[in-house]
């Protein structure tokens, strides 16, 4: 079964603890990204990678940083998390045209 | 710029009743439009999606979706609402080697009055 799967599913930690937040697909795709989502605001692009040690920028990657040293594995990193990182994280793979969209369930970080 | 707006941010219908749900995109290249829905405290679910073709799309749960480019808008439709489609409604769009990245909306939250 074609998946996204993320680990934790929850997590409570307090500020400046580092963690990281799995992701894995199983579908071989080249492209990966992590989006946020936020009351009233939707969800929005962390970071993304279009292959195996190429990775960029999304749109709110400030606090965050990633990997992408096996095409199946894009792991989520915070540092030093903060408590405006407290969101519901999403992890997704897409084939190359972008038209093949695959989400993982989500994890819910609560930073104290 | 790049953008997705969905104007209603909570919507209330009755059981039964017609449902359209707005979304209007800004995107640059030829896009590849997506309606995803989010039940309380789960994760996302595709509905459907648009790359080309016919214009009126089919999804899953009884849903449709209209692309009019001249508008560049992409409305989600349903004839007649069950309880269980109260949930958050999010419209996405991307494009062909864009990364994979999806811009999304900022969600329609609809309830379902009995």
């Amino acid at each position: 079964e074609a998946q996204v799967t993320q680990n934790p599913r929850y997590l409570i930690t307090v500020t400046g603890k580092k963690l990281t937040v799995t992701c894995s697909q199983n579908m071989n795709h080249e492209y990966m990204s992590w989006y946020r989502q936020d009351p009233g605001l939707g969800l929005r692009q962390i970071y993304y990678s279009m292959n195996v040690e190429v990775t960029d920028k999304g749109d709110v990657p400030e606090g965050y940083k990633v990997s992408r040293k096996e095409k199946r594995n894009f792991p989520l990193i915070l540092e030093s998390p903060s408590p405006n990182q407290t969101s519901l994280y999403f992890c997704a793979s897409s084939d190359r045209t972008g038209a093949e969209q695959y989400f993982g369930p989500g994890t819910r970080l609560t930073v104290t | 710029a790049q953008s997705v707006t969905q104007p209603d941010i909570h919507i209330t219908v009755s059981e039964g009743a017609s449902l359209e749900l707005r979304c209007n995109y800004s995107y640059g290249a030829t896009p590849y439009l997506f309606w995803y829905v989010q039940s309380p405290g789960q994760g996302l679910q595709l509905l459907l999606k648009y790359f080309s073709g016919d214009t009126l799309v089919q999804g899953i749960k009884g849903f449709e979706a209209e692309f009019k480019r001249s508008q560049s808008s992409f409305n989600l439709r349903k004839p007649s609402v069950h309880w269980s489609d109260a949930a958050e409604y999010f419209c996405a769009v991307g494009g062909n080697n864009q990364g994979g990245k999806l811009i999304f909306g900022q969600g329609t939250e609809l309830s379902v009055k009995p």
